[in-house]
Formats: structure tokens, sequence, C-alpha cells
């Protein structure tokens, strides 16, 4: 049962290039979410995705973009990195439409030098 | 602004002494708190949810409490396999969960 699957584990880029993480769930999960994780400042949430088919901002959306293809798989996309962007990236996914316990991928850790 | 805190920040304890990890909030209204455990390198995974005041939920060694300002997890005669990071999150009726920064515990043989 491999839960939720991210891609790559990690990453360096160059300021200004774009990419997208990759993730998937295979516990057939309503929710999902992209949280980066910074050294004393905990997990802040990204955006979300409630349900297939919407998407919506969370605490620090500014310069990503998300697609929610289908129920599974839920990308996050950096269209022109910046150093500031530099933090271990984590995907979530969890079975309701509201808060229930959610279930995390083992991260992707981006540099962006 | 709704804010969660927790302390110590990092905790060292010898094998079998017991201690408690605190998570205080300050929210607009509670649904529920969580706990998780996160070891080096990889994704949280879940403990405990829970939901009033006065709850208790229980795991091995470890126990989570709750009251209207704040959360225990008790750790009752610690291992070292217990060394971890430990968090925090609640929700507090948004769409999504507000995140402590954590506590890193360190079980010594």
């Amino acid at each position: 049962n491999a839960g939720v699957t991210q891609t790559p584990k990690f990453q360096v880029l160059k300021t200004g290039q774009s990419m997208t993480l990759q993730c998937a769930q295979d516990m057939n999960h309503n929710s999902m979410y992209w949280y980066r994780q910074d050294p004393g400042m905990g997990l802040r949430l990204i955006y979300y995705s409630a349900s297939e088919g919407t998407t919506d901002k969370g605490e620090v959306p500014n310069g990503y973009n998300v697609s929610r293809l289908n129920k599974r798989e839920f990308s996050l996309r950096l269209e022109s990195a910046a150093p500031s962007q530099t933090s271990v990236y984590f995907c979530a996914s969890s079975p309701g439409t509201v808060n229930t316990e959610a279930f995390f991928g083992q991260g992707t850790r981006l540099t962006v030098v | 602004e709704d804010q969660v805190t927790q302390s110590p920040e990092a905790l060292r304890l010898q094998e079998g002494e017991s201690s408690s990890l605190n998570c205080s909030y300050t929210v607009s209204g509670l649904r529920g708190l969580f706990w998780y455990r996160q070891d080096p390198g990889k994704g949280p995974e879940f403990l405990f949810t829970l939901y009033s005041a006065g709850e208790e939920k229980e795991k091995e060694r470890l126990k989570a409490t709750l009251t209207k300002k704040e959360s225990f997890l008790h750790i009752t005669a610690p291992k070292p396999e217990d060394s971890a990071t430990y968090l925090c999150a609640v929700d507090n009726y948004g769409q999504n969960f507000v995140f402590g920064p954590g506590t890193r515990l360190s079980v010594l043989p």
C-alpha cells in the first residue's frame, strides 16, 4: 500500500527556472494538500483541493499554481523559482471534505540557487 | 490571528524518563486538535485526534490530553525509538490546519 507518493525527492533549480512537483495517492481520498516546511515555522499550507475539480489558496500561495488532475493526482508548479522557495514540500491527503487526519508523502527537498 | 505554539522547542530525555510536551493554541474556534510524529527526512505520521476538552487518547507509551487552551502529549518510560519531532495542528473550522512549529524529542539510551 503506497499511500501518498511524491516525485522527485530532491531537486536543485536555478532562479527563474520552472518545475512541477507530482503527487499521487491511492487511498481514494477526497481532499489533497500541498504544504511547505521551513525551520522553526511549522507546516504552512500552499494550496488545497477539497474535492476533485476544485482548488483553493492556502496561507502562502504566491509563486505557485496547482492542478487537481483527477481524484488521485495533485501537482504543484513553480513557474519562476526564487531562492525564497527553497524548502521541503509535502503533499498530503485526507478522506473527507472537512479536516480529518491527513496522510503525508515523504517530501521533496527543493533548493533554488 | 489564529496561532499554535509548542514547548519546549527541544527536549532530551534518558530512556525511561517520563515527560510531557505542550501545545497551546489561540484560535477563533476549535473543531479538532491533531498530533503527528515526524522522523528526520520523512513526512508527518498521524497519531491522535482530540475533539473536546477533557478527552484523552492513548497509544503505546503516548497519551494525549486536551483542555480549552492547550493539549499535552505525555510520554511514559520513553525508548530511543520515540525520538522524533512531534507536531500539533488545529482545525479552526477553516479549510485547513494550523500547525505548530514542533518539539524535537531525543531519547538517549
